[in-house]
């Protein structure tokens, strides 16, 4: 099946400094990839949704300035948590989405990644 | 209210049993997909489904769309199986969202 990669797995930085997370889709490409986060025994939150070659969508409440999305090609998507403090230590997992963009929602199958445990101390 | 509500919240069970979660939902969706998460983090998608019911290997999923219901099923239950699953779906409002469930946390006893 479809494989979607996450560097690093794991990262554990200083308060202030700004932590980069890859998201790659390995073997197919993906119009569209999903930003998710999740505290301890809570369920995914969806940050924002990453278009190739667009603009980020971001949802409610996530700060755009803050958690900088490009997607520069149809295999790699990347978030960078800028300032990082230690209320952003949480579990980052990112989706690809194999299906024609703007095609039924119906028809989508999202594959995801192993997450990325992001500390900052 | 949670768009999204499954049950049990946690189940543990024997080896062999066979093992029912649950999912309700309150919205008009185009498909619901069974998620699985390990210790680790990360996840699998085992099914996506839009109607009638899916079988792969030991899992079975069904789906009712008129009662807004899924469940998982597993056979011969065994220790690898124990994770956390969760229910996600897709709206019918034509955006490609998920709204996840909190997830039922599985534990195989041998």
């Amino acid at each position: 099946g479809a494989v979607v990669s996450q560097h690093p797995s794991w990262v554990i930085c200083k308060s202030g400094t700004s932590v980069k997370i890859e998201c790659r889709s390995l073997d197919f490409q993906a119009t569209t990839m999903f930003w998710y986060r999740q505290f301890p025994k809570q369920s995914l939150m969806l940050m924002a949704t990453s278009n190739e070659g667009s603009k980020a969508t971001y949802e409610q409440g996530v700060e755009k300035d803050k958690f900088l999305i490009n997607h520069a090609s149809l295999t790699l998507s990347t978030l960078t948590v800028t300032s990082a403090h230690p209320e952003d230590s949480s579990f980052y997992i990112c989706s690809a989405r194999i299906g024609l963009a703007g095609g039924p929602s119906g028809t989508d199958t999202q594959y995801f990644g192993p997450g990325t445990r992001l500390t900052v101390l | 209210k949670n768009e999204v509500e499954q049950s049990p919240q946690n189940l543990t069970a024997q080896e062999g049993e066979f093992i029912t979660i649950n999912c309700s939902y309150s919205v008009g969706i185009s498909a619901l997909h069974w998620l699985q998460q390990h210790p680790g983090g990360g996840i699998v998608s085992l099914f996506m489904l839009s109607s009638g019911k899916k079988k792969h290997g030991r899992l079975i999923a069904t789906i009712n769309i008129q009662e807004k219901h899924s469940s998982l099923h597993i056979t011969a239950s065994h220790p690898r199986d124990s994770a956390v699953y969760i229910c996600a779906h897709i709206s019918n409002f034509g955006n490609e969202k998920l709204t996840f469930g909190t997830g039922t946390r599985l534990t195989i006893i041998p």
